[in-house]
């Protein structure tokens, strides 16, 4: 069982189209960091979420963070054929120490 | 400044066998960790190493296990190697514990294949 749920697993898309990811968990986050991962390379952190409601944006990309701070998503607007990857979402819980927690990942396809 | 490296990148293993790996963070980092990442499990916390002491361990068997140089360097020791043990195993350097806000970098990771 998956402790944190991303959702969907995957996604094909146009180029142009909007998209958000979803990432969910029935525990709260001390905070919360999305990835990006191409083929071959390891991820890479894209954001870090701390505070409840909070919303950042990188670019085209858009991570909220929910109020209870259970929850988050990532939203791409216009996407590129170079935001192909798998996105992961990856959370610190206090019940489960400091240990980074992982989603399964979407894994994102961007067709030009 | 030279990222986090993996060495090596591709190895093939027998059952029950025994590998090691290794991992170099990048310059200043104290902080190594290593996961397993897997098509079925998704990225799997194997544990924390921080001035040569394990400070973090995820629930994998004992045949996991793995050590920290006094340069922070970092090697992952896998024994009686099984099929399901074949994945990409991923380091990921920080400069404080990776509990904290610090951002991780990720190597490109070793892709380990049992047969």
């Amino acid at each position: 069982t998956q402790l944190l749920e991303q959702s969907p697993q995957f996604l094909s898309i146009q180029e142009g189209e909007n998209l958000t990811v979803y990432c969910n968990s029935s525990s709260v986050f001390s905070s919360l960091q999305w990835y990006r991962q191409e083929p071959g390379e390891g991820p890479v952190l894209l954001v870090t979420v701390v505070t409840g409601g909070e919303v950042k944006k990188l670019k085209r990309l858009t991570f909220q963070f929910g109020d209870a701070r259970k929850d988050s998503s990532l939203h791409i607007t216009a996407a590129q054929p170079g935001d192909t990857g798998l996105y992961l979402c990856a959370g610190l819980q206090p019940k489960y120490g400091n240990k980074l927690v992982f989603g399964a990942g979407t894994i994102l396809r961007v067709k030009s | 400044k030279a990222g986090v490296t993996q060495t090596p990148r591709y190895l093939i293993k027998t059952r029950g066998q025994q590998v090691t790996l290794s991992c170099s963070p990048i310059s200043g980092h104290r902080s190594v960790s290593w996961y397993q990442q897997t098509p079925g499990q998704g990225l799997q916390f194997l544990f924390e190493y921080f001035s040569e002491t394990q400070r973090n361990k995820g629930n994998f068997p004992g045949r996991f296990s793995g050590r920290q140089f006094s340069n922070s360097r970092s090697e992952m020791n896998v024994s009686t190697l099984e099929l399901g043990d074949s994945a990409l195993y991923l380091c990921a350097s920080s400069l404080g514990l990776a509990g904290g806000l610090g951002e991780q970098y990720f190597g490109p990771g070793t892709r380990l294949t049992v047969t």
